[in-house]
């Protein structure tokens, strides 16, 4: 059974609009929440993260959002740009170690047009 | 700064054949991993260690070897490889002290088992 899940594979949206991308979340062990950016033929990189202490954080253009209570989260990135077309994966760890053990969802492809 | 890197980046099996693939990290991570990605699918945990010396099976362990006798390498074997294990695998690092950080990941290695 998936504990991280994406449920949209596919997202498109205008340049300059927001984006939003969503993932929620099965295993209440988890306290510590990721975003990867994947495009074609690389490895995922490091976008931004969470802790479950938190509700919020922000960087730069990237805010993520935690909603513990409901289980889940969401990367918010205004304004896009077509430069943030890519595959972007929700990843969750739990409270027994560090990011050795990553959980993934499906990921979700976001095109921007310009 | 090289970070994650992994060798190759492209190779073809014949079933039943062996081989490793390689990862080194020159960050002095002590927690390195390895996944897989298959289409439609997020990255699913084969392997990952702790420290030299120290491994432990992820969510689809079957098929794979691992070992860890330095902390900068962290090689992933397959003893006889089958179809089923077409995907494309990467390799993480990340740090182990206080605090959560994230993983850094390889660009992958793309294999094919004919």
């Amino acid at each position: 059974d998936q504990q991280v899940k994406q449920n949209s594979p596919s997202l498109s949206v205008q340049e300059g609009r927001i984006s939003i991308l969503n993932c929620d979340y099965t295993n209440s062990m988890f306290d510590y929440f990721l975003w990867y950016k994947k495009y074609p033929a690389e490895g995922p990189t490091f976008l931004i993260s969470i802790s479950s202490i938190k509700d919020k954080n922000e960087d730069g253009r990237f805010t993520v959002f935690l909603n513990k209570s409901a289980k889940h989260l969401s990367l918010h990135i205004v304004p896009s740009q077509p430069g943030d077309s890519a595959v972007y994966f929700c990843a969750a760890s739990d409270g027994q170690g560090g990011s050795e053990k990553l959980v993934f969802g499906k990921g979700t492809k976001l095109t921007v047009n310009p | 700064n090289a970070g994650v890197t992994q060798t190759p980046k492209f190779q073809v099996l014949k079933t039943g054949q062996s081989m490793t693939l390689q990862c080194a990290q020159d960050m002095n991570h002590e927690y390195m991993s390895w996944y897989r990605q298959d289409p439609g699918m997020g990255l699913r945990l084969i392997h990952y260690s702790v420290g030299a010396g120290i491994t432990d099976q992820g969510e689809v362990p079957n098929g794979y070897n691992v070992s860890r006798s330095t902390t900068e390498d962290f090689p992933l074997r397959l003893l006889s490889a089958a179809p089923s294990q077409t995907s494309v695998y990467f390799c993480a690092s990340s740090y182990s002290g206080t605090g959560r950080t994230e993983a850094f990941f390889g660009q992958g290695t793309r294999l094919t088992v004919v």
